[in-house]
């Protein structure tokens, strides 16, 4: 089947360095995509890893180890307004097969205090 | 804005009854996809339509059924509501059928169904 793994909440200061991990079980690998979303508001779109290595947008950068099944998201120099939940997110296949589906992680709540 | 609209922004219904959830995709987008997300489950598949064909299905339950029109838009379509059946949904487009990547959420609908 597919699983995504990631923690639940983490919490930082301003100005600081978190890094979100996503570790994932899935037949059929695409590509890993993360996704911010403030409280009440829609998702929208981070980054996306296809192959092994960093990818750097502006603070965010995005990890993908696929020999291990693993991505972080990291955030640099924090700001308040970083606070909202994030996804990690994979294309799989459902145990007795079908369509590919596209399947996120239960979010990360980063909290970012002053 | 991700230039994706859903209508309308709040429903409120009662057990039993049917109501029409509406998308439109971001211009030049054919995929359409339909995600639920409340509190205890997170953003779950429900269903994706390419350029007007059903391209994959998630867990959507027989009381539940979406279409897209040829002008693109798409309809959610719910039934015999039950309470466990509030929650935001959201619609998102992208241009291709690519997966997780670079969706555009909608701001979602939510449905409180008393």
């Amino acid at each position: 089947g597919q699983s995504l793994e990631q923690p639940s909440e983490v919490t930082a200061v301003e100005g600081a360095i978190v890094q979100i991990n996503c570790t994932y079980q899935t037949s059929g690998f695409y590509g890993l995509s993360w996704y911010q979303q403030h409280d009440g508001g829609a998702p929208t779109f981070l980054s996306y890893n296809a192959l092994d290595g960093l990818e750097e947008t502006g603070r965010f950068s995005s990890f993908l180890s696929r020999s291990d099944s693993y991505g972080y998201l990291l955030l640099q120099e924090l700001q308040m307004k970083d606070s909202a939940s994030y996804f990690c997110a994979v294309r799989s296949r459902p145990e007795g097969g079908g369509s590919y589906i596209p399947t996120f992680g239960r979010g990360t709540s980063l909290i970012v205090h002053p | 804005d991700s230039g994706v609209t859903q209508t309308p922004k709040h429903l409120i219904t009662a057990t039993g009854q049917r109501v029409t959830l509406r998308c439109s995709p971001r211009s030049g987008d054919l995929s359409v996809y339909w995600y639920q997300q409340s509190l205890d489950q997170g953003l779950q598949f429900l269903i994706q339509y390419y350029n007007g064909e059903e391209r994959a299905k998630g867990n959507i339950l027989e009381r539940f059924s979406a279409q897209q029109f040829p002008d693109l838009h798409s309809e959610l379509n719910l039934s015999s509501l039950e309470l466990g059946d509030s929650a935001l949904y959201f619609c998102a487009s992208s241009v291709r059928d690519r997966g997780t990547y670079e969706q555009y959420f909608g701001p979602g609908t939510r449905l409180t169904v008393t």
